[in-house]
Protein backbone atom coordinates (compact mmCIF):
# COMPACT_ATOMS: atom_id res chain seq x y z
CA UNK A 1 0.00 0.00 0.00
CA UNK A 2 1.23 3.15 -0.72
CA UNK A 3 2.13 5.26 2.26
CA UNK A 4 2.07 9.00 0.30
CA UNK A 5 -0.49 10.01 -2.30
CA UNK A 6 -0.49 12.62 -4.79
CA UNK A 7 -2.49 13.26 -8.05
CA UNK A 8 0.76 13.24 -10.78
CA UNK A 9 -0.94 15.79 -12.84
CA UNK A 10 -0.04 17.78 -14.96
CA UNK A 11 -1.69 20.69 -13.03
CA UNK A 12 -1.68 23.77 -15.33
CA UNK A 13 -2.34 27.31 -13.91
CA UNK A 14 -1.97 30.65 -15.69
CA UNK A 15 0.91 32.88 -14.79
CA UNK A 16 -0.58 35.04 -11.30
CA UNK A 17 -2.77 32.32 -10.03
CA UNK A 18 -2.80 30.65 -7.01
CA UNK A 19 -1.88 26.87 -7.68
CA UNK A 20 -3.06 24.44 -4.88
CA UNK A 21 -0.80 20.93 -4.55
CA UNK A 22 -2.45 17.81 -2.09
CA UNK A 23 -1.17 15.04 -0.58
CA UNK A 24 -2.31 12.04 1.59
CA UNK A 25 -0.85 9.95 3.76
CA UNK A 26 -1.41 6.36 5.52
CA UNK A 27 0.71 6.26 8.46
CA UNK A 28 -1.11 8.62 11.82
CA UNK A 29 2.10 8.53 13.33
CA UNK A 30 3.72 10.39 11.38
CA UNK A 31 5.41 13.61 12.79
CA UNK A 32 6.89 15.33 10.30
CA UNK A 33 5.74 16.52 6.84
CA UNK A 34 7.54 18.32 3.45
CA UNK A 35 7.26 19.77 -0.30
CA UNK A 36 10.31 19.40 -2.50
CA UNK A 37 10.21 20.99 -5.63
CA UNK A 38 12.40 18.84 -8.59
CA UNK A 39 12.93 20.48 -11.78
CA UNK A 40 13.83 17.96 -15.00
CA UNK A 41 16.45 16.68 -14.76
CA UNK A 42 17.37 18.14 -11.16
CA UNK A 43 17.52 16.49 -7.63
CA UNK A 44 14.78 17.50 -5.05
CA UNK A 45 14.84 20.84 -2.94
CA UNK A 46 13.18 21.06 0.20
CA UNK A 47 10.68 24.30 0.19
CA UNK A 48 8.83 23.70 2.98
CA UNK A 49 8.27 22.12 6.42
CA UNK A 50 5.62 21.88 8.29
CA UNK A 51 5.29 19.49 11.82
CA UNK A 52 1.74 21.17 13.78
CA UNK A 53 -1.63 21.70 12.45
CA UNK A 54 -2.67 24.76 10.33
CA UNK A 55 -1.28 26.70 8.34
CA UNK A 56 2.52 27.71 7.45
CA UNK A 57 3.68 30.74 5.16
CA UNK A 58 7.03 31.42 3.58
CA UNK A 59 7.14 33.86 0.88
CA UNK A 60 4.34 32.83 -1.49
CA UNK A 61 4.37 29.45 -0.29
CA UNK A 62 1.64 28.06 2.37
CA UNK A 63 1.69 24.79 3.90
CA UNK A 64 -1.59 23.47 5.02
CA UNK A 65 -1.35 20.35 7.37
CA UNK A 66 -4.18 18.34 8.83
CA UNK A 67 -3.30 15.22 11.04
CA UNK A 68 -7.46 14.27 11.86
CA UNK A 69 -7.82 13.72 7.85
CA UNK A 70 -3.95 12.64 6.93
CA UNK A 71 -4.05 15.76 4.74
CA UNK A 72 -1.14 18.56 3.66
CA UNK A 73 -1.11 20.53 1.04
CA UNK A 74 0.68 23.72 -0.68
CA UNK A 75 -0.77 26.83 -2.05
CA UNK A 76 1.81 28.76 -4.20
CA UNK A 77 0.43 32.70 -4.78
CA UNK A 78 1.33 34.65 -7.67
CA UNK A 79 2.47 31.38 -9.41
CA UNK A 80 5.47 32.07 -12.06
CA UNK A 81 6.37 30.14 -15.07
CA UNK A 82 9.58 29.70 -12.79
CA UNK A 83 7.40 27.86 -10.50
CA UNK A 84 6.82 25.35 -12.84
CA UNK A 85 8.07 21.64 -11.60
CA UNK A 86 7.19 18.47 -9.81
CA UNK A 87 6.09 18.62 -6.53
CA UNK A 88 7.08 16.18 -4.11
CA UNK A 89 5.04 15.41 -0.81
CA UNK A 90 7.12 13.69 1.88
CA UNK A 91 6.31 12.04 5.15
CA UNK A 92 8.71 11.16 8.10
CA UNK A 93 7.10 8.41 10.17
CA UNK A 94 10.25 6.67 10.48
CA UNK A 95 12.38 7.26 7.17
CA UNK A 96 11.57 10.26 4.69
CA UNK A 97 8.99 8.51 2.46
CA UNK A 98 8.15 10.51 -0.87
CA UNK A 99 4.85 10.44 -2.80
CA UNK A 100 5.13 9.98 -7.07
CA UNK A 101 4.84 14.06 -7.14
CA UNK A 102 2.46 16.58 -8.88
CA UNK A 103 3.79 18.28 -12.28
CA UNK A 104 2.64 21.86 -12.10
CA UNK A 105 2.86 24.10 -15.14
CA UNK A 106 2.38 27.58 -15.06
CA UNK A 107 1.63 29.02 -18.29
CA UNK A 108 2.69 32.52 -19.54
CA UNK B 1 30.78 24.04 -1.93
CA UNK B 2 28.85 23.04 0.80
CA UNK B 3 26.20 20.93 -0.44
CA UNK B 4 25.95 17.49 -1.06
CA UNK B 5 28.51 16.07 -3.67
CA UNK B 6 27.56 13.26 -5.55
CA UNK B 7 30.13 11.27 -8.24
CA UNK B 8 30.06 10.22 -11.22
CA UNK B 9 27.21 12.64 -12.44
CA UNK B 10 26.31 10.24 -15.08
CA UNK B 11 27.37 6.15 -15.46
CA UNK B 12 26.57 4.18 -18.60
CA UNK B 13 27.43 0.60 -18.13
CA UNK B 14 26.83 -2.54 -19.17
CA UNK B 15 24.77 -5.72 -17.78
CA UNK B 16 26.89 -7.49 -15.25
CA UNK B 17 29.19 -5.22 -14.82
CA UNK B 18 29.98 -2.81 -11.25
CA UNK B 19 29.60 0.17 -10.83
CA UNK B 20 30.40 2.35 -7.32
CA UNK B 21 29.21 5.85 -6.66
CA UNK B 22 30.40 8.01 -4.06
CA UNK B 23 28.53 10.51 -1.80
CA UNK B 24 30.22 13.52 0.39
CA UNK B 25 27.27 14.75 2.15
CA UNK B 26 27.31 18.12 4.09
CA UNK B 27 30.30 18.17 6.49
CA UNK B 28 28.38 18.61 9.97
CA UNK B 29 25.94 16.46 9.21
CA UNK B 30 25.66 12.69 11.25
CA UNK B 31 23.23 11.14 8.23
CA UNK B 32 23.69 9.93 4.91
CA UNK B 33 21.04 8.27 2.81
CA UNK B 34 20.38 6.80 -0.29
CA UNK B 35 17.48 6.95 -2.10
CA UNK B 36 16.51 5.73 -5.95
CA UNK B 37 14.42 7.62 -8.37
CA UNK B 38 12.81 6.09 -11.67
CA UNK B 39 11.11 8.56 -14.24
CA UNK B 40 7.34 9.53 -12.94
CA UNK B 41 8.10 8.18 -9.52
CA UNK B 42 9.26 9.96 -6.30
CA UNK B 43 12.45 9.18 -4.86
CA UNK B 44 12.71 5.67 -2.89
CA UNK B 45 14.80 4.89 0.33
CA UNK B 46 17.71 2.33 -0.42
CA UNK B 47 19.29 2.78 3.16
CA UNK B 48 20.49 5.25 5.67
CA UNK B 49 23.74 5.92 8.32
CA UNK B 50 24.05 7.66 11.18
CA UNK B 51 27.50 8.59 11.48
CA UNK B 52 29.53 4.53 10.47
CA UNK B 53 26.47 2.47 11.26
CA UNK B 54 24.00 1.68 9.14
CA UNK B 55 20.83 1.22 10.31
CA UNK B 56 17.98 0.71 8.36
CA UNK B 57 18.06 -1.18 4.38
CA UNK B 58 15.08 -1.00 2.30
CA UNK B 59 13.87 -4.48 1.04
CA UNK B 60 14.90 -2.92 -2.40
CA UNK B 61 18.26 -2.90 -1.49
CA UNK B 62 18.81 -6.41 -2.77
CA UNK B 63 21.75 -8.80 -2.15
CA UNK B 64 23.74 -6.93 -5.58
CA UNK B 65 23.31 -3.84 -3.85
CA UNK B 66 26.20 -2.95 -1.03
CA UNK B 67 26.85 0.52 1.06
CA UNK B 68 29.30 1.79 3.25
CA UNK B 69 30.15 5.00 4.85
CA UNK B 70 33.29 3.98 6.35
CA UNK B 71 34.47 6.79 8.68
CA UNK B 72 31.10 8.76 8.56
CA UNK B 73 31.80 11.01 6.31
CA UNK B 74 31.84 9.96 2.95
CA UNK B 75 30.01 7.37 1.46
CA UNK B 76 29.56 4.43 -1.62
CA UNK B 77 26.95 2.52 -3.34
CA UNK B 78 28.01 -0.51 -5.04
CA UNK B 79 26.00 -2.46 -7.45
CA UNK B 80 27.16 -5.76 -8.57
CA UNK B 81 26.38 -7.64 -11.58
CA UNK B 82 24.26 -4.91 -13.04
CA UNK B 83 20.69 -5.06 -14.61
CA UNK B 84 18.58 -3.07 -16.70
CA UNK B 85 16.02 -2.74 -14.44
CA UNK B 86 18.80 -1.12 -12.08
CA UNK B 87 19.04 2.28 -14.68
CA UNK B 88 17.73 4.79 -12.43
CA UNK B 89 19.04 8.15 -10.62
CA UNK B 90 20.92 7.43 -7.47
CA UNK B 91 20.40 10.58 -4.77
CA UNK B 92 21.91 11.17 -1.87
CA UNK B 93 20.77 13.08 1.51
CA UNK B 94 21.95 13.96 3.85
CA UNK B 95 20.92 15.66 7.43
CA UNK B 96 21.79 16.80 10.93
CA UNK B 97 19.73 14.75 13.09
CA UNK B 98 18.89 16.53 16.00
CA UNK B 99 14.79 15.92 16.60
CA UNK B 100 12.10 13.95 14.70
CA UNK B 101 12.14 17.25 12.50
CA UNK B 102 14.91 16.22 10.66
CA UNK B 103 15.32 18.09 7.06
CA UNK B 104 17.29 16.08 4.04
CA UNK B 105 19.05 17.77 1.75
CA UNK B 106 19.72 15.70 -1.60
CA UNK B 107 22.86 15.82 -3.84
CA UNK B 108 22.58 16.13 -7.76
CA UNK B 109 22.76 12.49 -7.92
CA UNK B 110 24.34 10.03 -10.11
CA UNK B 111 21.94 8.86 -13.06
CA UNK B 112 22.82 5.27 -13.93
CA UNK B 113 22.10 3.58 -17.51
CA UNK B 114 22.46 -0.18 -18.00
CA UNK B 115 22.79 -1.20 -21.47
Amino acid sequence: QKEVEQNSGPLSVPEGAIASLNCTYSDRGSQSFFWYRQYSGKSPELIMSIYSNGDKEDGRFTAQLNKASQYVSLLIRDSQPSDSATYLCAVNPSTLTFGKGTMLLVSP
Amino acid sequence: DTGVSQNPRHKITKRGQNVTFRCDPISEHNRLYWYRQTLGQGPEFLTYFQNEAQLEKSRLLSDRFSAERPKGSFSTLEIQRTEQGDSAMYLCASSLELSANEKLFFGSGTQLSVL
